[in-house]
């Protein structure tokens, strides 16, 4: 069920060298989310777009960036990756119409480590 | 903003009985109230959810009870098979301005071990 879906799947980058995780969807969903999940955590949410405007979670860092250039792509750029940026990031979709909850469809993840 | 707090952290089971998860919200405005099974190295997976105009849902060996009163929700896994083992997620929803889509709050996850 590729529905969303994240390249790479693994992700390996030196400390403080810029990296582009991409996610793309087949659902026509007008919401996307990145999430940031670490050793089993609760997944901790980034940012998410609703259409095309941007909404970013207060403590997010400032090293993280998205782009969303249409509705099926959604970019996370990590402008100097630090050590403690390892960790699963995941895509997620949702659609959101009548707003009281519609579910998220997660992507399979993209593994990044930084060495 | 929204609190979510789960319990147990771990939790180990016989093959064959039954688990049970709860978790409790703080925002009386949520709605909406997925459950996510994540296996290691896997994606959350959507298993079962509940909005708040029922008081329980049944998907085949699952089950979600809500009570709005009390803020609490529940997971319930009967008849435990060895592939049930994961953690599991639950989460709130208000999904109720535009603007924020549907912002899900997690709970902290229970790590789930089924013994054969």
């Amino acid at each position: 069920d590729a529905m969303v879906i994240q390249n790479p799947r693994y992700q390996v980058t030196q400390f403080g060298k810029p990296v582009t995780l991409s996610c793309s969807q087949t659902l026509n969903h007008n919401v996307m989310y990145w999430y940031q999940q670490k050793s089993s955590q609760a997944p901790k949410l980034l940012f998410h777009y609703y259409d095309k405007d941007f909404n970013n979670e207060a403590d997010t860092p400032d090293n993280f960036q998205s782009r969303r250039p249409n509705t099926s792509f959604c970019f996370l750029d990590i402008r100097s990756p630090g050590l403690g940026d390892a960790a699963m990031y995941l895509c997620a979709t949702s659609r959101d119409i009548r707003g009281d909850g519609e579910t998220q469809y997660f992507g399979p993840g993209t593994r990044l480590l930084v060495l | 903003g929204e609190n979510v707090e789960q319990h147990p952290s771990t939790l180990s089971v016989q093959e064959g009985d039954s688990a049970v998860i709860k978790c409790t919200y703080s925002d009386s405005a949520s709605n909406y109230f997925p459950w996510y099974k994540q296996e290691l190295g896997k994606r959350p997976q959507l298993i079962i959810d509940i909005r708040s105009n029922v008081g329980e849902k049944k998907d085949q060996r699952i089950a979600v009870t809500l009570n709005k009163t009390a803020k609490h929700f529940s997971l319930h896994i009967t008849e435990t098979q060895p592939e049930d083992s994961a953690v599991y997620f639950c989460a709130a929803s208000t999904g109720r301005i535009k603007a924020a889509g549907n912002k899900l709050t997690f709970g902290g996850g229970t790590r789930v071990l089924v013994k054969p």
